[in-house]
């Protein structure tokens, strides 16, 4: 059964960049089964996809967080950066495994923080 | 874009049916597969349909889901309502810019 697991600093200052990573159990990130991606939830916004990465190598973004955020991934994992953080950018950060049409498998998620 | 307007909350007895819907604010609703999830305080989101009225293995048949083309909008039915079913539920669609669009949540409270 595919597992999801996330990991990183639970805070981060402005203007900083947050970086999670997902550890993959139970599947292969180089299988063509899933795309990866991260979602998050905010207090006041609910859920919110960040954006996918395919095995292929290709990823899609959200245009709201185009300019800020990376994905990639090796083997086993799936990992995140977004740049340039503000207060907006706190909340739970979700590791999936989606389809074409929706998620298959959610990570537990990580609560991430932002404040100096 | 599109966006997907779902009520904030409902609140309905043990035993009793309750129904959220789902609203696309643009673009036809039956054009795209929706999807709905459960999520319980503190826990990740799960799946309970898929492709509008499939619902995964393990889901009761409690759960059903269903599309109106005539509101443009999707329904999540939840009948003999139980207090396990207390949670929130979100709404999820596509279209071609956004592969991943979230309704804003509905809060379901067993009386």
């Amino acid at each position: 059964q595919l597992q999801l697991l996330e990991s990183g600093p639970g805070l981060v200052k402005p203007s900083e960049t947050l970086s999670l990573t997902c550890t993959v159990s139970g599947g292969s990130v180089n299988s063509g089964s899933y795309q990866w991606g991260w979602i998050r939830q905010s207090p006041g916004k609910g859920l919110e996809w960040i954006g996918s990465f395919h095995h292929s190598g290709t990823t899609d973004y959200n245009p709201s967080l185009k300019s800020r955020v990376t994905i990639f991934a090796d083997t086993t994992q799936i990992s995140l950066k977004v740049h340039s953080v503000t207060a907006a950018d706190t909340g739970v950060y979700y590791c999936a495994g989606l389809s074409l049409v929706g998620v298959d498998s959610w990570g537990q998620g990580t609560l991430v923080g932002v404040s100096s | 874009n599109f966006m997907l307007t779902q009520p904030h909350s409902v609140s309905e007895s043990p035993g009793k049916t309750v129904t959220i819907s789902c609203t696309r604010s643009s673009g036809n609703i039956a054009s795209n597969y929706v999807q709905w999830y459960q999520q319980r305080p503190g826990s990740a989101p799960t799946t309970v349909i898929y492709e509008d009225n499939q619902r995964p293995s393990g889901v009761p048949d409690r759960f059903s889901g269903s599309i109106d083309t005539s509101s443009n909008s999707a329904s999540l039915t939840i009948s003999g309502l139980k207090t396990e079913d207390e949670a929130d539920y979100y709404c999820q669609s596509y279209d071609s810019t956004i592969p991943y669009v979230f309704g804003s949540g509905t809060k379901v409270t067993v009386l």
